[in-house]
């Protein structure tokens, strides 16, 4: 069975640009989940979509946006880009009730503003 | 609100040692409870997880125990080897998000 699948593994930017990044679940799974790994901070939850809609929100600026496409696939926006952005993105699924709770991480989009 | 809190790091062991890494939380009724994995370059493993106090979960040798009374949930194993150098993440479900633990970094030497 494929893994969470994340694109592209390393983005490079520079300050006040867009960055684009792609998650696709595993088989199955309703929900996505992003999550900031800054050096320093940890792990940090930005966003949560089920079914096509945005179900909860960490504490992160508006320029950071996403959506839940009909196949379940996801993408995590940042406009305007900062230096303090740079981090590696982690993407993560779960499945229907009962499993809900239990999310499988991908491999990371690491994201480098310049 | 809820946090975890997990021991300072590194951890530097010998092969064939013994390991322990603390996590306590804090939280509102009973969370799960999760240990995550994460070699060098790669994204977070699940390792193991608990649902409820007095569950362990196990898996490659590690285990954990959800202890409700001291609010604890310590990553152990009998044996390391230096294929388990990585960082390790606590962390516990809330409102269908994970809060983390900081990260214990564990070194294990051949």
């Amino acid at each position: 069975e494929a893994g969470v699948t994340q694109s592209p593994t390393h983005l490079i930017k520079t300050r006040g640009q867009q960055a684009t990044l792609r998650c696709s679940p595993i088989s199955g799974h309703t929900s996505v989940y992003w999550y900031q790994q800054a050096l320093g901070l940890g792990l940090q939850f930005l966003l949560w979509y089920d079914e096509g809609e945005e179900r909860n929100r960490g504490n992160f600026p508006p320029r950071f946006s996403g959506r839940q496409f009909p196949n379940y696939s996801s993408e995590l926006n940042v406009n305007a880009l900062e230096l303090e952005d740079s981090a590696l993105y982690l993407c993560a699924s779960s499945g229907l009730t009962g499993t809900q709770e239990t999310q499988y991480f991908g491999p990371g989009t690491r994201l480098l503003v310049l | 609100g809820n946090s975890v809190t997990q021991m300072e790091g590194p951890v530097t062991l010998s092969e064939e040692a013994f390991l322990t890494i603390n996590c306590t939380y804090t939280a509102t009724g009973y969370p799960s409870l999760f240990w995550y994995v994460q070699y060098p370059g790669e994204g977070l493993q699940l390792l193991l997880k608990a649902t409820k106090a007095d569950d362990k979960g196990s898996n490659k040798g590690f285990e954990a125990t959800y202890r409700k009374e001291t609010t604890s949930f310590h990553l152990e194993k009998g044996s390391v080897q230096v294929s388990d150098s990585a960082v390790y993440f606590c962390a516990l479900s809330s409102s269908y998000k994970l809060i983390f633990g900081s990260g214990t970094r564990l070194l294990v030497r051949p």
